[in-house]
């Protein structure tokens, strides 16, 4: 059984950077596409870009040069870094695990609200 | 990149057949995975490979993908079933993983 757990700031300052945390506790954490999706307040779900371990990673168009996503496998953890924030920005974010059979998300983390205001 | 449109609501009574649509070109080609999500909740796979059901998931839901349309079918809907249900599929082309914009289940 596959538990994320995720944290990270929950309130940013305009032009600062997002950053979020996300361990994975269970299961194998080469092989598999960890990634960040996000939902704004009362709206759907936008996938955000993923991590493969020994393979690369891939970003959502929509987010440019503003993204990074990280791993570390020593801890077992992925790593979200949004820079250069605005409110367009403020959403709960969740990680997930991808699956590499088929292509879905079969484990998420809880989620966590980021606000950016000033 | 690949889209997918789903009715943003469907509504049905309780015991009745909720049908729940996903529209992309030529959509029987791809997998297409859904999931529900409740409010304040993280979203919960129901149904992947088009109709297969997770361990622990409710015989009651079900899928089907044909031409250019898939469908999640929740059969004996509940209240318990009120949701946002979201389908999903993956671009091979360009890598991207594709969300519908969801569709709000209401139970009257």
């Amino acid at each position: 059984q596959v538990q994320l757990q995720q944290w990270g700031t929950g309130l940013v300052k305009p032009s600062e950077t997002l950053s979020l945390t996300c361990a994975v506790d269970g299961g194998s954490f080469g092989g598999n596409y960890w990634s960040w999706i996000r939902q704004a307040p009362g709206k759907g779900l936008e996938w955000i870009g993923h991590i493969k371990h020994w393979g690369g990673t891939i970003y959502n168009p929509s987010f440019k040069s503003r993204v990074t996503i990280s791993e570390d496998t020593s801890k077992r953890q992925s790593s979200l870094k949004l820079t250069s924030v605005t409110a367009a920005d403020t959403a709960m974010y969740f990680c997930a695990r991808g699956n590499t059979s088929s292509y879905f998300f079969d484990s998420w983390g809880q989620g966590t609200l980021v606000i950016v205001s000033a | 990149s690949y889209v997918v449109t789903q009715p943003p609501s469907v509504s049905v009574a309780p015991g009745q057949t909720a049908k729940i649509t996903c529209a992309g070109n030529n959509i029987e080609g791809k997998d297409v995975h859904w999931y529900q999500q409740k409010p304040g909740q993280a979203p919960v796979l129901v149904v992947y490979d088009d109709n297969v059901r997770p361990s622990g998931v409710t015989e009651r839901f079900s899928g089907s993908n044909s031409g250019d349309t898939a469908t999640l079918n929740i059969t004996g809907v509940e209240v318990g079933d009120e949701a946002d249900y979201y389908c999903q599929t993956w671009d091979i082309r360009t890598y991207h993983w594709v969300f519908g914009g969801g569709t709000k289940l209401t139970v009257l």
